[in-house]
């Protein structure tokens, strides 16, 4: 069974402190990718990977970094956390072919 | 306008009720995924469409790549059906996934 695995599933931090996140994966996927889910609009595509040391932007970047340098491990990080990026991270990973993606439990992270 | 459109946004049912879902989209796709989405946050997936109709158990997935549009059916709905249910789609040619806002299903005992 696919384990795609988020370090934390609540997270509480300071205005202006740098935040990482972290998912692991376990199926040798290719892809990985970062989400935040907000009430009333859905998944949003932060970044995302498609190989070592390969990523992309999503639809809503600023305010975010990402880091792939191992194949397994793709860590989300809020260079200075700022109230508006309170809200669900989830990690996904999935193969390049037409697969579902497999998501991690999530981390509820809050910034105070 | 949202690329994925699910209505409705919530429903309540009766156990034993047979509940609809549906999803359409403006945009070419290669797949068409339903996930759900259990309260504290892990989503899984149920079903992964390009064309015709997919059943597992009670959940039936039915999709029409020319009108662009998709259906979740759950027959005999339970309990343990309450989730919410989400509609994602596979844009052409990229890897990015497009998600519809979800539908929140509760069903009474």
């Amino acid at each position: 069974d696919v384990k795609v695995t988020q370090s934390s599933r609540y997270l509480v931090k300071r205005t202006g402190e740098k935040v990482f996140l972290e998912c692991v994966q376990d199926m040798d996927h290719e892809n990985m990718f970062w989400y935040r889910q907000d009430p009333g609009l859905g998944l949003r595509l932060i970044y995302f990977s498609y190989d070592v040391k390969m990523k992309e932007k999503g639809d809503i970047p600023e305010g975010y970094s990402v880091s792939r340098e191992k194949k397994e491990r793709f860590s989300l990080i809020l260079e200075s956390a700022s109230t508006n990026q309170t809200s669900m991270y989830l990690c996904a990973s999935g193969t390049q072919l037409n697969q579902p993606q497999h998501f991690g439990d999530g981390t509820r992270l809050s910034i105070l | 306008k949202n690329e994925v459109e699910q209505s409705p946004q919530n429903l309540t049912a009766q156990e034993g009720e047979f509940i609809t879902i549906n999803c359409s989209y403006s945009v070419g796709i290669s797949a068409l995924h339903w996930l759900q989405q259990h309260p504290g946050g892990g989503i899984v997936s149920l079903f992964m469409l390009s064309s015709g109709k997919k059943k597992h158990g009670r959940l039936i997935a039915t999709i029409n790549i020319q009108e662009k549009h998709s259906s979740l059916h759950i027959t005999a709905s339970h309990p343990r059906d309450s989730a919410v249910y989400i509609c994602a789609v596979r844009a052409s040619g990229t890897y990015k996934y497009i998600f519809g806002t979800g539908t929140r299903l509760k069903v009474l005992a």
